[in-house]
């Protein structure tokens, strides 16, 4: 079936430092690729999305380019803050068959930022 | 325009004990879903609805059912509580936009086995 593998946590890191957060995923055809983040004690959050091969999401810094002959959608953003401390989630949506609308989550990954 | 609301924000049980949890969508979006998320874990997908049928189901027992109401907001019923059952439970909205479904999760509702 589906599934999405994300780089175990928890990844620390200074302020201004790059960051990398690997997600590979399985699927039958062609899903979509999410990035969610979550904040202590809240729900999750969109951070970005990419519908087909060679998209590049982006947002607040965070970029995303779905790779289909490497099954990847890594998360990268030039230099973290503080505030960029949470857990981030690599999910998949299945674009076919009764699969449509829900969402394939990874294990998450806690990114703590120091100043 | 007001996100995904959830209530109640927590909740206690004992073990044998049947719980409600309510969800409402944001305006204007018809699919609602839910998503058991265990503490360290990533969400896992119990139900989805649309135009108040049930469109999926995730691998969760007979003890969890739902249904969404004509104004699309939805009611995630779980019976007979288990241990294993304590889990924040999150409530996401989508309008479908071609191929994608982006969905926007409410705050969830952190339930407590005990």
């Amino acid at each position: 079936g589906d599934s999405v593998t994300q780089m175990e946590g928890p990844v620390t890191l200074s302020e201004e430092a790059f960051l990398t957060i690997n997600c590979t995923y399985t699927a039958t055809g062609y899903p979509s690729l999410f990035w969610y983040v979550q904040y202590p004690g809240e729900g999750l959050q969109l951070l970005l999305k990419a519908t087909k091969a060679d998209d590049k999401g982006s947002n607040k810094g965070f970029e995303a380019t779905y790779r289909k002959e490497t099954t990847s959608f890594h998360l990268e953003k030039g230099s973290v803050q503080v505030s960029d401390s949470a857990v981030y989630f690599c999910a998949l949506g299945a674009n076919y068959g009764g699969s449509q609308g829900n969402l394939i989550f990874g294990k998450g990954t806690k990114l703590s930022v120091k100043p | 325009d007001a996100g995904v609301t959830q209530s109640p924000t927590h909740l206690i049980k004992t073990r044998g004990q049947q719980v409600t949890l309510r969800c409402s969508p944001i305006s204007g979006h018809k699919s609602v879903s839910w998503y058991q998320q265990v503490l360290g874990q990533g969400p896992q997908f119990i139900f989805q609805y649309y135009e108040k049928e049930e469109r999926g189901r995730g691998n969760f027992p007979d003890r969890f059912s739902a249904r969404q109401f004509p104004n699309y907001s939805s009611e995630l019923n779980v019976n007979a509580l288990l241990l294993g059952d304590s889990a924040l439970y999150l409530c996401a909205s989508s309008w479908p936009s071609g191929q994608v479904y982006e969905q926007y999760f409410g705050p969830g509702t952190r339930l407590t086995v005990t």
